[in-house]
């Protein structure tokens, strides 16, 4: 079945760029998407990339696509403390009503 | 604005006690759906309706009942509670457009639910 995976942990410094990647199997997905989720809290819909796109930026935050190895990852610059949360990549399939989620990156921001 | 909302916010259990986890939404979206969040496995869909008056099982479909109540309200509903089914529950909706294939889902705050 659809598979969607990434690391669980990422450390980085305030100020420094964060990379968080994604791996997912379905080569039918025509829209892929990133969630925010602070602690107690739901998730927020990040951004989202069509699959004809290679890269979307949104101020700090940048989207890189590689259709053919199947990978998806978020830069986001400039790192802040507020920026420390759980991050979910999220796959949808063509003609499925169903997103399959990543188990989530939790992005720790140290000052 | 109230997008999502789901009741209770916290719920603790015994084994084997029965409850409902509601949701409404306010954005006249026709799909909504029921994921489970437990650490290191991600969200994991448990049922969803893809529009009103229809449902279907997800990933995770054993031990929980949905009820599509009408557009705007999707429950969940635990028959007999067992400690397996300790997580935070979190309904979602989202506009799904007739024939198209973008399906961006708006969160509810989740229900914390523990069983004991």
């Amino acid at each position: 079945g659809e598979d969607v995976e990434q690391s669980l942990f990422l450390s980085v410094r305030e100020g420094d760029s964060s990379v968080i990647n994604c791996t997912y199997t379905d080569s039918s997905s025509t829209y892929l998407y990133w969630y925010k989720q602070e602690p107690g809290a739901g998730l927020q819909l990040l951004t989202y990339i069509f699959s004809n796109m290679d890269m979307k930026q949104d101020q700090r935050l940048t989207v890189l696509l590689n259709k053919k190895d199947k990978h998806l990852s978020l830069r986001i610059a400039d790192t802040q403390t507020g920026d420390s949360a759980i991050y979910f990549c999220a796959d949808s399939g063509g003609a499925t009503n169903k997103l399959i989620f990543g188990t989530g990156t939790l992005l720790a921001v140290q000052p | 604005n109230a997008g999502v909302t789901q009741t209770p916010k916290f719920q603790v259990l015994k084994t084997g006690q029965s409850m409902t986890l509601q949701c409404a939404q306010d954005m006249n979206h026709n799909s909504m759906y029921w994921y489970r969040q437990d650490p290191g496995m991600g969200l994991r869909l448990i049922y969803y309706s893809a529009s009103e008056g229809t449902t279907d099982k997800g990933e995770v479909p054993n031990g929980y009942n949905v009820s599509r109540l009408n557009k705007r309200e999707f429950s969940l509903r635990l028959e007999s509670a067992a400690p397996s089914q300790t997580s935070v529950y979190f309904c979602a909706s989202s506009e799904r457009p007739q024939g198209g294939t973008q399906n961006i889902q708006y969160f509810g705050a989740g229900t914390r639910l523990s069983v004991l």
